[in-house]
C-alpha cells in the first residue's frame, strides 16, 4: 500500500543549525507530496508542496524536492531559528486521483536559543 | 484564502452526552471535507471522507453511529461524537478540499470527556 516514513524524532537543534528531516514514501503512480507543520495545540499548516518528479517545493526558507529515483522528499532548511519549533509531517496524494492524505508519522522539532 | 474555521476549538463534556463539532470552509466551496482524529503525539489518523449532499464514507475501524458526519452544505461539515467516553478525548481536526488535490486544514478542536 501507499505510505511515507520519515525519521524519528525528536529532533534538537541549536538556533542557526543546518536541518534536515527526511522522508521517503512508497507508492503506485506519481503522488504529490507535502510538508506541514503543525505548532503547539494547532491544527497543520501546508509548508510546501511538489507535484512532479523534480519540482523543489520552498517556503519560508525550508526547501524540499521530490526525487523520484530514491522515492525521497527531505524537508531542509540552512539555518533554524526558534520559532520553527513544531511537528513537522510528510504527506502524499493524489494517487489514482484520490484526494486521501497519507502521513509520515511526524517529526518533533525544537530549536534551543 | 483557503481558510478553513472549526468550532469550538475546545470542549469538556461530561460521559454519555454528545457534542457536535462544526467545520467551515470560509472562503471557498468544498466539495470533499475530511475529519481526522490525532492522538498526543501521533501522526492523524483519517476518520472519514464527507461529500456535501453524500453519506461519510468512514475508514475501516471506525464507527459511524457513534461518530456522526453530516455534510450538509458546500461549506459547513459537522462531525457529532455519540454518547461520549473518556477513550474519545483527542483532538479533532478537519480539513478541505475543493475539488483539487489541495487540502486546507481547521485549527482542531479539544475533546475532553469527563
Amino acid at each position: 500500500g501507499n505510505s511515507v516514513t520519515q525519521m524519528e524524532g525528536p529532533v534538537t537543534l541549536s538556533e542557526e543549525a543546518f536541518l534536515t528531516i527526511n522522508c521517503t514514501y512508497t507508492a503506485t503512480g506519481y503522488p504529490s507530496l507535502f510538508w506541514y507543520v503543525q505548532y503547539p495545540g494547532e491544527g497543520l499548516q501546508l509548508l510546501l508542496k511538489a507535484t512532479k518528479a523534480d519540482d523543489k517545493g520552498s517556503n519560508k526558507g525550508f526547501e524540499a524536492t521530490y526525487r523520484k529515483e530514491t522515492t525521497s522528499f527531505h524537508l531542509e532548511k540552512g539555518s533554524v531559528q526558534v520559532s520553527d519549533s513544531a511537528v513537522y509531517f510528510c504527506a502524499l496524494t493524489g494517487i489514482q486521483g484520490a484526494q486521501k492524505l497519507v502521513f509520515g508519522q511526524g517529526t518533533r522539532l525544537t530549536i534551543n536559543p | 484564502g483557503a481558510v478553513v474555521s472549526q468550532h469550538p476549538s475546545r470542549v469538556i463534556c461530561k460521559s454519555g452526552t454528545s457534542v457536535k463539532i462544526e467545520c467551515r470552509s470560509l472562503d471557498f466551496q468544498a466539495t470533499t471535507m475530511f475529519w481526522y482524529r490525532q492522538f498526543p503525539k501521533q501522526s492523524l489518523m483519517l476518520m472519514a471522507t464527507s461529500n456535501e449532499g453524500s453519506k461519510a464514507t468512514y475508514e475501516q475501524g471506525v464507527e459511524k453511529d457513534k461518530f456522526l458526519i453530516n455534510h450538509a452544505s458546500l461549506t459547513l461539515s459537522t462531525l457529532t461524537v455519540t454518547s461520549a467516553h473518556p477513550e474519545d478525548s483527542s483532538f479533532y481536526i478537519c480539513s478541505a478540499a475543493g475539488g483539487t488535490y489541495e487540502q486546507y486544514f481547521g485549527p482542531g478542536t479539544r475533546l475532553t470527556v469527563t
